[in-house]
């Protein structure tokens, strides 16, 4: 069976510290990908990145960076000097075969 | 536009009552997802298309709940008798192919409350 948890529900940092997102999964799949999503207060998600089950390189983009580690089986999402633009609800997904299947999601509230 | 439209963006219907969702996927996009968002929850998946089909049917939660998709564009989600426990956002996004690794397109959604 396909799962992803995210453990953490509500997260509060204050304005410029650093938070991390946690995202863990569970396929038996060898090929699969791993998605992060950002819903905003207006409600579209907006897609983030995308990572194959065969690139385990970190990746940075700007203020963002994601941790992917199959050992673990985490795809953890680290915002750095939060902002509070960045104040969302923020969804890890795990794509397999023709669906997707998305963890229940952890809001992030930026404090200024 | 360029992005997924749902409409309407909001319905209040009376408990009983049918109604239709309706979602414009992202011109020349084959696949259609649909889900559900109850408040404070993840995303509930209810049907995708691929085309006009539904290869997999296997989330709508009743058979109350209703799809179809025309000319390989628009869907429509239609509740029939709604109950309160439908009160929730209605989802729609698209991709380009039906693949696991094209990311969705998610339009914002219409947030369905039933008196």
């Amino acid at each position: 069976a396909q799962k992803v948890t995210q453990a953490q529900t509500e997260i509060s940092v204050v304005e410029k510290e650093d938070v991390t997102l946690d995202c863990v999964y569970e396929t038996r799949d060898t090929t699969y990908y791993l998605f992060w999503y950002k819903q905003p207060p207006s409600g579209e998600l907006v897609f983030l990145i995308r990572r194959n089950s065969f690139d385990e390189q970190n990746e940075i983009s700007g203020r963002y960076s994601w941790n992917f580690q199959k050992s673990t089986s985490s795809f953890n999402f680290t915002i750095t000097a939060s902002q509070v633009v960045d104040s969302a609800v923020y969804f890890c997904a795990l794509s397999t075969g023709n669906q997707f299947y998305f963890g229940t999601g952890t809001s992030l509230t930026v404090i200024p | 536009g360029a992005g997924v439209s749902q409409s309407p963006s909001n319905k209040v219907t009376e408990k009983g009552k049918d109604v239709e969702l309706r979602c414009d996927p992202i011109s020349g996009h084959t696949a259609l997802y649909w889900y559900r968002q109850s408040l404070g929850q993840g995303l509930e998946f209810l049907i995708y298309f691929q085309g006009n089909s539904a290869p997999d049917k296997s989330g709508l939660p009743s058979d109350r709940f209703s799809a179809e998709r025309t000319g390989g564009s628009v869907s429509t989600l239609t509740i029939q008798r709604t109950q309160q426990e439908d009160s929730a956002v209605y989802l729609c996004a698209s991709s380009p192919i039906q693949n696991y690794n094209s990311p969705l397109h998610f339009g914002n959604g219409t947030r369905l409350t039933v008196t």
